[in-house]
């Protein structure tokens, strides 16, 4: 089955900067990657996701950009806002939808 | 719109006592559905999905069952709890399968 691994675990920003994760996945197969945050206590939310036909997606100052030939995709924070403190999960898809482990991100004002 | 719920938000059950989460979907019809288990600082496990009425595939052998009545309700059971059962537990729904999924507010379960 699929394993996806993410990195890094945690991430402390200075506001303004912007935040990288990456995420790697096994399986060849998988063609659907989405992006979720969770804030404390709450739900995960889709954020942003992407197709394996596509190699970038942005909205606003979120993006993803895919690597099928390394099989890898990272999310992309541009101008990071003390709002953007939380857990940021990665998923990719075989017959059902991994998850990574998440990454704690940590805007500091 | 869509929505989902689902309840109780918080349970505090005692080990070897029964479960049922429930969980429904309003707005759309014959939703795809999951059960998710986040432990403490851990990502999502998939539990359970449902792409019907009555079919339910389990991901993880366990003391957890679900079951799926109607088209918008699914449930999450267990005749008698354990400790390792302790923690937030996800209901979802998609259109298609495995894409797009949306959470319910999630049951935090401790099992003393």
């Amino acid at each position: 089955g699929e394993n996806v691994e993410q990195h890094p675990s945690t991430l402390s920003v200075q506001e303004g900067d912007s935040a990288v994760i990456k995420c790697t996945y096994s399986d060849s197969a998988s063609n659907y990657f989405p992006w979720y945050k969770q804030e404390l206590g709450k739900r995960p939310q889709l954020i942003i996701d992407i197709r394996s036909n596509v190699g970038e997606k942005k909205d606003q100052r979120i993006a993803v950009t895919l690597n099928k030939t390394a099989k890898h995709f990272s999310l992309h924070i541009t101008e990071t806002q003390p709002e953007d403190s939380a857990v940021y999960f990665c998923a990719a898809n075989d017959y059902k939808l991994s998850f990574g482990a998440g990454t704690t991100v940590t805007v500091r004002a | 719109s869509q929505t989902i719920h689902q309840w109780p938000a918080t349970l505090v059950q005692p080990v070897g006592s029964p479960l049922s989460l429930e969980c429904t979907v309003e707005g759309t019809s014959n939703p795809n559905l999951y059960w998710y288990r986040q432990a403490a600082g851990r990502g999502l496990q998939l539990l359970f999905y449902s792409v019907g009425i009555g079919q339910i595939s389990s991901e993880v052998p366990q003391n957890l069952s679900a079951s799926r009545p109607q088209d918008r309700q699914f449930i999450l059971s267990s005749k008698k709890l354990l400790l390792s059962d302790s923690g937030f537990y996800l209901c979802a729904w998609s259109h298609r399968f495995n894409e797009k999924l949306f959470f319910g507010s999630g049951t935090q379960l401790s099992v003393l």
